[in-house]
């Protein structure tokens, strides 16, 4: 158990619609990571977040966004969805700003139909 | 542009052999450089990374990896496989621009790691 918790950990949606991915952060990690993992893209970053602020963007699509809040935790927003938007998302945190490692929850399953 | 590549899908040793799991990176400057390793219905796990100093990292599960610069390769070792190291590994750089806003982490495609008993 990494200490990242993901909520939910399934999802079933349909196209057009919005969700929300919630991530809490291992105790006193201060940055919070978005990654998306499909079988044809693979492992693809998404967007850091250090301490309530954005620290990093990735390949995220402009119907995506992120935040975090005070008390660290994050949500990524995903809207108008797809039928290419069913994957795999992970959240990840790291005590620092990302030299070091980072720690994996157990992700999010999202199916669009 | 930064990039990582993992040149082989799938990869298959018999136990107790040794296991060599390929990567190579393109970043300017220093990278950063990270081995992870996702196991079915999980999220990854962080194996072994380079910052700097000694070129042969040691990590998790006796799993070790070496930086080469000249060749911008930072290989995965583990001198004797078990069957529960089958799994799928991924390469991880990230550019020392740390401090930027264009400062990003990749990750390779992956390779599936497959030890026959």
């Amino acid at each position: 158990d990494s200490g990242v918790t993901q909520t939910p950990k399934h999802l079933i949606t349909a196209t057009g619609q919005r969700v929300t991915l919630r991530c809490s952060p291992r105790s006193g990690d201060l940055s919070v990571y978005w990654y998306q993992q499909s079988l044809d893209q693979g492992l693809q970053f998404l967007i850091q977040y250090y301490n309530g602020e954005e620290r990093a963007k990735g390949n995220i699509l402009e119907r995506f966004s992120a935040q975090q809040f005070p008390d660290l935790h994050s949500e990524l927003n995903l809207s108008s969805l797809e039928l290419g938007d069913s994957a795999l998302y992970f959240c990840a945190s790291s005590p620092g700003q990302g030299m070091g490692e980072q720690f994996f929850g157990p992700g999010t399953r999202l199916t669009v139909l | 542009a930064q990039s990582v590549a993992q040149p082989e899908d799938q990869v298959n040793v018999a136990e107790g052999n040794p296991l060599t799991v390929k990567c190579t990176y393109s970043v300017s400057g220093n990278p950063y450089l990270f081995w992870y390793v996702q196991y079915p219905n999980r999220g990854l796990q962080f194996l072994l990374k380079y910052i700097t100093g000694d070129n042969l990292v040691k990590g998790s599960y006796g799993f070790e990896a070496e930086f080469n610069k000249s060749q911008t390769s930072f290989h995965l070792k583990k001198p004797s496989a078990l069957v529960s190291d089958s799994a799928l590994y991924f390469c991880a750089v990230r550019d020392r621009g740390g401090y930027s806003s264009a400062s990003k982490i990749i990750f390779g495609s992956g390779t599936r790691l497959s030890i026959r008993p």
